[in-house]
């Protein structure tokens, strides 16, 4: 069973709406989650991490986590045609110095 | 600059011909990790190595490789390599793999897009 799973997508949102990703994982111990954009042809980039139960928010972008549920979500606000890309979760089990990532979700924004 | 350094970028070779991809970061970083991506399969962690001749498996070690002798590189190696090992690779670093303590950022190298004929 995949560790780390994501909305397959991909989502089409447009310009200005909130895109909305999801993400659940299977080990309870978990306990670092990050989110990850990665542009077509691109390498990887850290744009959120969250530790805790609730919401951390940055800017455009807010995750929320909920440990008892294994969930874990993302979402951009006023959304823009630079937020188009791959939307990776990646989850640490805590006991070691893994991480595990989920396959991605393709974001479109539409202008 | 900081960054993570991968070569070759390409390659294409054939099975059962040895090949290693160098990686090397010049942040002083302790935790160095490779990956591969596959489509619809996400990034999947091939080893990690927390520090100079520390290393341990990811979720995908079969077939691969590694070796840290000293702490700014990290190479991959595949010594036998087969067709189910084309694949996108990336190498990353960052300055500890303890990830709950702060905002820990991996820096990810431009990838190594490996095909085995």
């Amino acid at each position: 069973q995949k560790e780390v799973e994501q909305n397959s997508g991909p989502l089409s949102v447009p310009e200005g709406a909130i895109a909305s990703l999801n993400c659940t994982y299977s080990d309870r111990g978990s306990q670092s989650f990050f989110w990850y954009r990665q542009y077509s042809g691109k390498s990887p980039e850290l744009i959120m991490s969250i530790y805790s139960n609730g919401d951390k928010e940055d800017g455009r972008f807010t995750a929320q986590l909920n440990k008892a549920s294994q969930y874990v979500s993302l979402l951009i606000r006023d959304s823009q045609p630079s937020d188009s890309a791959t939307y990776l979760c990646a989850v640490n089990g805590g006991g070691d110095y893994k991480l595990s990532f989920g396959a991605g979700t393709t974001v479109t924004v539409r202008a | 600059e900081a960054q993570v350094t991968q070569n070759p970028r390409y390659l294409i070779t054939v099975t059962g011909k040895k090949l290693t991809v160098t990686c090397s970061q010049n942040m002083n970083h302790e935790y160095m990790s490779w990956y591969r991506q596959d489509p619809g399969l996400g990034l999947r962690q091939i080893y990690y190595s927390m520090n100079v001749e520390v290393t341990d498996k990811g979720d995908v070690p079969e077939g691969y490789k590694v070796s840290r002798k000293e702490k700014r590189n990290f190479p991959l190696i595949l010594e036998s390599p087969s067709p189910n090992q084309t694949s996108l690779y990336f190498c990353a670093s960052s300055l500890s793999g303890v990830w709950g303590d702060s905002n820990q950022p991996q820096h990810f190298g431009d990838g190594t897009r490996l095909s085995i004929l």
